[in-house]
């Protein structure tokens, strides 16, 4: 009955190559969202989607692309990996209304690029 | 921008030793002041939202209270179990959540 699920939970691979990460929510929430923690801890927003609708893009290389088939998932493909690219990726979803409740957040994703 | 500082980075205690950690915001329209803890190896997990100065909100051993421009994380009679990484994050008008780096809290036996 996990909230937020994102796989793979380890990922590492070669610089150059091409990966994805899934995420899927069962908590009926209409917004879905990918942050990235640097080795300092530092949470920073990468997109967010509504009903499937992009509706934040921060600054981020063209090399991350992400999809949302339906409200319930968001995937993230990331081209041409690079070492700088190494971090905690997580998913995140909430419920977007008047009022802000915050979001429910997945147990990570580490990418290690060698 | 909207900007969010969290202070001290680190912070040590003896077990039933009480303190307080620090966020300080910036933000044009504050739609809630969230408080996370976050474990090792996992994500951060919810503990309180506020909305309007004033406010205050406590949870067992933690108690938030937020005013015009920081929030305070007050943690009393701590044990070593409430040892994490507690993240400090503002709601904005962009439907986003701001987030502090985060003080590393130790609680030792």
């Amino acid at each position: 009955d996990t909230a937020v699920s994102q796989t793979p939970k380890y990922l590492v691979t070669q610089m150059g190559n091409d990966k994805s990460i899934k995420c899927e929510q069962n908590l009926g929430h209409d917004t879905m969202y990918w942050y990235k923690q640097d080795s300092k801890k530092f949470l920073k927003i990468m997109f967010s989607y509504n009903n499937k609708e992009l509706i934040i893009n921060e600054t981020v290389p063209n090399r991350f692309s992400p999809k949302s088939p339906d409200k319930a998932h968001l995937n993230l493909h990331i081209n041409s990996l690079e070492l700088g690219d190494s971090a905690v990726y997580f998913c995140a979803s909430s419920h977007v209304s008047g009022s802000f409740y915050g979001y429910t957040f997945g147990s990570g994703t580490r990418l290690t690029v060698v | 921008e909207d900007q969010v500082t969290q202070s001290p980075e680190a912070l040590r205690l003896q077990e039933g030793e009480s303190s307080s950690l620090n966020c300080s915001y910036t933000v044009s329209g504050l739609r809630g002041l969230f408080w996370y803890r976050q474990d090792p190896g996992k994500g951060p997990e919810f503990l309180f939202t506020l909305y309007s100065a004033g406010e205050e909100k406590e949870k067992e051993r933690l108690k938030a209270t937020l005013t015009k421009k920081e929030s305070f994380l007050h943690i009393t009679a701590p044990k070593p179990e409430d040892s994490a990484t507690y993240l400090c994050a503002v709601g904005s008008g962009a439907q986003k959540l701001v987030f502090g780096q985060g003080t590393r809290l130790t609680i030792n036996p």
